[in-house]
């Protein structure tokens, strides 16, 4: 059974930093581009960042580039973002999720962490 | 960066056909998935390349895309079905979603 478990959400104050990891199990985690999603409270969904099997390519929202970075350690089966210079608007539920090998849909969603940036 | 615009929200009674509609400039060129997501729950793809069905989804869903617009058909909707609907599409490399549908049916 896949499954992904996003961790590492909480409450900061703006200009914070935060780590959010997810981990992955029940397939091979190494084969699969992986993402982020984000989804404000009471918004719709935002697409974050995208990272290749090998993490040599990446890919952001421009709302995010120079302050998150998406991360992965194949040895661990982990995903990670690292968040600088949080924001308000950047409070949001964030999901991470597999992306399906040939057809780029997002077929397993983990279950989300909540980041709140707030003074 | 392109744009997808969907209607806030759709209505549709027990039996009766749901369209929900997604517009961009030349989103016929694009492939399009459809996302459903209930109430505290995490999204559930149920279209991905315009018209296709993952496994597990019912065949009631369907879906098409042609020049500006695609469409996500329930046919026979049913009260499971009530949900919010994203539409998205890839562009080099980087995913839109739209703003969402809320279906209710009542």
């Amino acid at each position: 059974e896949v499954q992904l478990v996003a961790s590492g959400g909480g409450l900061v104050q703006p200009g914070e930093s935060l780590r959010l990891s997810c981990a992955a199990s029940g397939f091979t985690f190494s084969s699969y581009w992986m993402s982020w999603v984000r989804q404000a409270p009471g918004k719709g969904l935002e697409w974050v960042a995208n990272i290749k099997q090998d993490g040599s390519e990446k890919y952001y929202v421009d709302s995010v580039k120079g302050r998150f970075t998406i991360s992965r350690d194949n040895a661990k089966n982990s995903l990670y973002l690292q968040m600088n210079s949080l924001r308000a608007e950047d409070t949001a539920v964030y999901y991470c999720a597999k992306l399906a090998s040939s057809s780029w849909y997002w077929d397993y969603w983990g279950q989300g962490t909540l980041v709140t940036v707030s003074s | 960066s392109f744009e997808l615009t969907q209607p806030p929200s759709v209505s549709v009674s027990p039996g009766q056909t749901a369209s929900i509609t997604c517009s961009g400039d030349k989103l016929g060129d694009k492939y399009v998935c459809w996302y459903q997501q209930k109430p505290g729950q995490s999204p559930v793809v149920v279209i991905y390349q315009d018209n296709n069905r993952p496994s597990g989804i019912p065949e009631r869903f369907s879906g098409s895309n042609s020049g500006n617009t695609a469409t996500l058909t329930i046919s026979g909707s049913q009260a499971m079905d009530e949900a919010d609907y994203y539409c998205q599409a890839w562009g080099s490399s980087t995913a839109v979603f739209g703003g969402g549908t809320k279906l209710t049916v009542l």
